[in-house]
């Protein structure tokens, strides 16, 4: 089954204390990119990455560091987290950054 | 910066009535997608109009993309409680840029 996965889907955390959530796709999309969802806010992009290796900022990179060590995952890491990145995350893979998205089913972060 | 601005942001009916969502873009869009987020869900994809003044139908959807392609709006014919959630727009100003979406617009049915 074609999908997009994340892990884990819900984490209450400190701030100060690194994480990793994890993605991966099984769909050989070369475009993966994260988002984060706040109400009223809808969608906005963190981070892209067009390729292995090859990865760039969204509209809302601050707080955030991703890597593409392979072409099915790519992770998502809060180095220091803070309050303010409490919210909704997704990953979502593509063929191509202009088309169609596959979503993962999300993760839900807090920040205390 | 480029936008696409979307409304209304809650929309409440009744079961049986008609919805819109309309979608406003700042630049011309290469295309535009339309997707479907359930309460507690992630955004599922719905559809994609690339032809200026393009009508497409999905059952009781129907989906257009302005002759300028800077607007696109998703009209629902009597609405059932299981089109309940928020729809998103989304279009790339060319087709080697990203994707800019709307905020979405919040289906409710009144009990």
């Amino acid at each position: 089954e074609a999908q997009v996965t994340q892990n884990p889907r819900y984490l209450i955390t400190v701030t100060g204390k690194k994480l990793t959530v994890t993605c991966s796709q099984n769909m050989n999309h070369e475009y993966m990119s994260w988002y984060r969802q706040d109400p009223g806010l809808g969608l906005r992009q963190i981070y892209y990455s067009m390729n292995v290796e090859v990865t760039d900022k969204g509209d809302v990179p601050e707080g955030y560091k991703v890597s593409r060590k392979e072409k099915r995952n790519f992770p998502l890491i809060l180095e220091s987290p803070s309050p303010n990145q409490t919210s909704l995350y997704f990953c979502a893979s593509s063929q191509n950054r202009a088309y169609e998205q596959y979503f993962g089913p999300g993760t839900r972060l807090t920040v205390t | 910066g480029q936008q696409v601005m979307q409304i209304p942001q809650y929309q409440h009916v009744q079961e049986g009535e008609d919805f819109t969502t309309y979608c406003n873009s700042s630049t011309t869009l290469s295309n535009i997608q339309w997707y479907k987020q359930r309460p507690g869900g992630h955004p599922v994809f719905l559809i994609q109009l690339v032809k200026s003044g393009e009508v497409k139908k999905q059952k009781r959807l129907t989906f257009q993309f302005g002759e300028a392609k800077k607007n696109s709006s998703l009209h629902i014919t009597a609405t059932q409680t299981t089109d309940v959630g928020t729809y998103f727009c989304a279009g790339p100003p060319d087709s080697n840029y990203q994707l800019i979406w709307g905020a979405g617009t919040k289906l409710i049915i009144k009990p």
